[in-house]
């Protein structure tokens, strides 16, 4: 089944301590992006990569960090998450000829 | 301004009535228009594309553009129950950035 899939689905950790969320997907796409979405904010964009080892900010990249070593993986990564990074995060794919991003399951993210 | 606007609803339609949602965007360059729906804890789900001027029907749904006025509509014929989430308008201004209105929220009412 294509797909992309996100882990984990539910995070609570604390100030400070450094945390990464995966994302893969399996339809050998060159784009992938990260979003977060927050009440009244909408869907904003993170990081997006355009291939492998290619990879740039979005409109609120501030605090997050990206990697793109395979074709397959996009993990996010908070080094020192902070209360204000609380938010669903939504990591996305797409062909180079399809412009529609299909979305992972999501990850709710809580930093107290 | 915003640049993809769209009213935040929420909009109430009987069910079998035909439910209308707008959307505006600010970049006159734009090339791609997408609407998406979102189910409440649930990521968003492509429903309908668009890239040049006019209708463009899948079933039930219509999307509708007009770059001069720089507008974007969905119209779901038939409304549902299960049509009721919210209803996101996304662009694609340039390069790889989709930018995402807020929503629209959809009730429809049985």
């Amino acid at each position: 089944e294509a797909q992309v899939t996100q882990n984990p689905r539910y995070l609570i950790t604390v100030t400070g301590k450094k945390l990464t969320v995966t994302c893969s997907q399996n339809m050998n796409h060159e784009y992938m992006s990260w979003y977060r979405q927050d009440p009244g904010l909408g869907l904003r964009q993170i990081y997006y990569s355009m291939n492998v080892e290619v990879t740039d900010k979005g409109d609120v990249p501030e605090g997050y960090k990206v990697s793109r070593k395979e074709k397959r993986n996009f993990p996010l990564i908070l080094e020192s998450p902070s209360p204000n990074q609380t938010s669903l995060y939504f990591c996305a794919s797409r062909g180079r000829d399809n412009y529609g991003y299909t979305f992972g399951s999501g990850t709710r993210l809580t930093v107290v | 301004q915003k640049e993809v606007e769209q009213n935040s609803g929420p909009l109430s339609v009987p069910e079998g009535a035909i439910a209308s949602l707008n959307c505006t965007y600010s970049d006159r360059g734009s090339q791609s228009f997408f609407w998406y729906r979102q189910y409440s804890g649930k990521s968003p789900e492509l429903i309908m594309s668009i890239y040049s001027n006019g209708d463009k029907e899948d079933g039930r749904f219509t999307a509708q553009l007009n770059k001069a006025s720089q507008y974007v509509s969905l119209l779901i014929r038939d409304s549902q129950p299960s049509d009721s989430a919210t209803y996101l308008c996304a662009v694609l201004p340039y390069g790889n950035k989709l930018v995402f209105g807020a929503g629209t929220i959809l009730r429809v009412k049985s």
